[in-house]
């Protein structure tokens, strides 16, 4: 979906490093979401933000960190990569307004930890 | 614990016929239920809603049913074409607008 955007597409990094993968929407929706997709298990919410000032862990938080910079902006941070981080992320957003329960994914980011 | 599932084996089936994906849940008493698809390499895509007082809901080719006794969703494609090959995930509400989503059933329509 072309409102939800997601930069970097593709990123290669070495174990240890630190890198930013960045969400942004046009939607105007007011809730964010941060998702790792691994074959076999499905999407899994590794952070979530009701509205700026509100951020939550989701079940998988641990090695990640998370920024809501502005409505429209939500940006992932892998602090120190490992290699099981490799997966491919999403960025989701949805609507409070219209209950919120249907998201909107991005095209997502697909990293790779050496 | 909770638990979603869907049919880790693929779905081959021929052209025009209905395709039927199965979703089985656990440990949850969700107030609704949603379907999406996901095409190789992309964020997957909304296709359906039902409401847990909602035993059916159609779009287009599109039918959903929901039985929460039974804790099942099946998800039928009439009149299957190849275009409609694609992974389909089902997505369960936990409250407080969280949402946990299976890991898919990958369909192959066959021309």
């Amino acid at each position: 979906d072309a409102d939800v955007t997601q930069t970097p597409r593709n990123r290669i990094t070495k174990t240890g490093k630190r890198i930013m993968l960045e969400c942004s929407q046009t939607k105007g929706h007011d809730r964010m979401y941060w998702y790792r997709q691994d074959p076999g298990l499905g999407l899994r919410l590794i952070y979530y933000s009701f509205d700026v000032k509100d951020i939550n862990k989701g079940e998988i938080s641990d090695g990640y960190s998370v920024s809501r910079q502005a409505q429209a902006k939500f940006s992932l941070s892998l602090e120190s990569a490992i290699p099981n981080q490799t997966a491919l992320y999403f960025c989701a957003t949805s609507d409070s307004r219209g209950r919120g329960e249907t998201q909107y994914f991005g095209p997502g980011t697909r990293l790779l930890v050496l | 614990s909770q638990k979603i599932e869907q049919n880790s084996e693929a779905l081959n089936i021929q052209e025009g016929k209905t395709a039927t994906l199965t979703c089985n849940y656990t440990n949850y008493s969700p107030a609704y239920l949603q379907w999406y698809r996901q095409d190789p390499g992309r964020g997957p895509v909304f296709l359906l809603l039902i409401r847990e007082n909602e035993k059916e809901k159609r779009k287009e080719r599109l039918k959903v049913t929901f039985d929460t006794t039974l804790k099942q969703s099946l998800f039928h494609i009439t009149a299957s074409q190849p275009a409609d090959s694609a992974t389909y995930l089902c997505a369960l509400d936990t409250g407080g607008f969280k949402t946990i989503f299976g890991a898919g059933t990958r369909l192959f329509v066959k021309a």
